[in-house]
Formats: C-alpha cells, sequence, structure tokens
C-alpha cells in the first residue's frame, strides 16, 4: 500500500540555520504531494504542495520539489526563525483522495 | 468561512465504555475523512466519504468503530467498546470537490481511556 517516510526527529536548530527535512514515499500511480504544519496548540494545516513530478511548492521561506525518479518530497528552507518550530508531516494524496501521511518531524528552533 | 468543527475536544473514558465524536465540516466539502492520531505518529486514515457514501474504510476496526454521515454534511463517529489503546487525538478532515486536494483539519478530539 501506499506509505511516506519522514526523518527521524526531533531537529533542533539555532535561529538563520538551513533546514532540510526529507521525506520519501511509495505509492501506486502518480500522487500528489503535501507538507502540513502542526503549530503547538494548533490543528493542521497546509505548508506547500506539489502535484506532478518536477513541480515545485513554496510558501512562507519553504520549498519542496516532487523528485519523481527518487521518489522524493524533501522540505527545506534557508534561515529558519523560531516562529517555525512546529511538527512537520508529509502526505501524499491518490486520485481518489486518499491521504496518507508520515509520522511527524518536530523542528525546535533556538534564538 | 468557518472551519471543521469538532466535538468534544476532550474526553476521558473507562476502558468498555462507549464514546462519540462529532464533526461538521467546512459548508459544501463533499469528503470528509476521520484520522487516528496517537502520540507521536502522523494521522492514520480510518475512514473516507465522499458525500455520505463510505469510499475507503479499510483500516476502520468495525468490531468496535464505526461512523456515519447522515445528510451527507456532518459526521459521527463512535467506539464501542473502548480499548487503552484507543487512546488518541481523532481528527476530522474535510476536502473540497476537485481542485487542490488541500485537506482542511479541525482541532482534533482527544480520548484518554484509563
Amino acid at each position: 500500500g501506499d506509505s511516506v517516510t519522514q526523518m527521524e526527529g526531533p531537529v533542533t536548530l539555532s535561529e538563520e540555520a538551513f533546514l532540510t527535512i526529507n521525506c520519501t514515499y511509495t505509492a501506486t500511480g502518480y500522487p500528489s504531494l503535501f507538507w502540513y504544519v502542526q503549530y503547538p496548540g494548533e490543528g493542521l494545516q497546509l505548508l506547500l504542495k506539489a502535484t506532478k513530478a518536477d513541480d515545485k511548492g513554496s510558501n512562507k521561506g519553504f520549498e519542496a520539489t516532487y523528485r519523481k525518479e527518487t521518489t522524493s518530497f524533501h522540505l527545506e528552507k534557508g534561515s529558519v526563525q523560531v516562529s517555525d518550530s512546529a511538527v512537520y508531516f508529509c502526505a501524499l494524496q491518490t486520485n481518489a483522495g486518499k491521504s496518507t501521511f508520515g509520522d511527524g518531524t518536530t523542528l525546535t528552533v533556538k534564538p | 468561512e468557518a472551519g471543521v468543527a469538532q466535538s468534544p475536544r476532550y474526553k476521558i473514558i473507562e476502558k468498555r465504555q462507549s464514546v462519540a465524536f462529532w464533526c461538521n465540516p467546512i459548508s459544501g466539502h463533499a469528503t470528509l475523512y476521520w484520522y487516528q492520531q496517537i502520540l507521536g505518529q502522523g494521522p492514520k486514515l480510518l475512514i473516507q466519504f465522499q458525500n455520505n457514501g463510505v469510499v475507503d474504510d479499510s483500516q476502520l476496526p468495525k468490531d468496535r468503530f464505526s461512523a456515519e454521515r447522515l445528510k451527507g454534511v456532518d459526521s459521527t463517529l463512535k467506539i464501542q467498546p473502548a480499548k487503552l489503546e484507543d487512546s488518541a487525538v481523532y481528527l476530522c478532515a474535510s476536502r473540497g470537490q476537485g481542485g487542490t486536494g488541500e485537506l482542511f483539519f479541525g482541532e482534533g478530539s482527544r480520548l484518554t481511556v484509563l
């Protein structure tokens, strides 16, 4: 079945450091790929998405590129802020609308 | 635009008791999902509705869990009888027809089974 694997956390960085959170997936067909974020005390919300190979999703300084050849969708940000501290979930969605999530990566950014 | 509403936010019950969670999706959203999120894990799909029909319930433990979406709007998830391992956050999400595929989540219902 479909699955999403995220790099194990937690991740702790200093402010202005570079961030990479790895995500790989297994799916039949051509799913859409998403990153969701959960800030402390809040619900999950969409951060960015990509719907086909080589698409780049971006939002709030975060980027991820849909790599079909490596079945990956790694999340990157060039300079993290304390306010980026949250749990990040990689997810895929099939054409039938079924969404599968990774286990999440907790990011803590220290000033 | 109102978001996805869930209730109750918190529930504590004894094992073997029953519990029900309610979800009201964003107006006009045809697809509704229930996820179970155990601490430290990602959301796991329990059931997916399209309007008032079930699209996928392959991971729903049907001996104790049930869900319905009457009239294709709000939905109820029930657990009877509850087990200790059912302690989790139950998330409801909705998605509009077509478009981006983005899921909109409620704040979740946290269940503790003692």
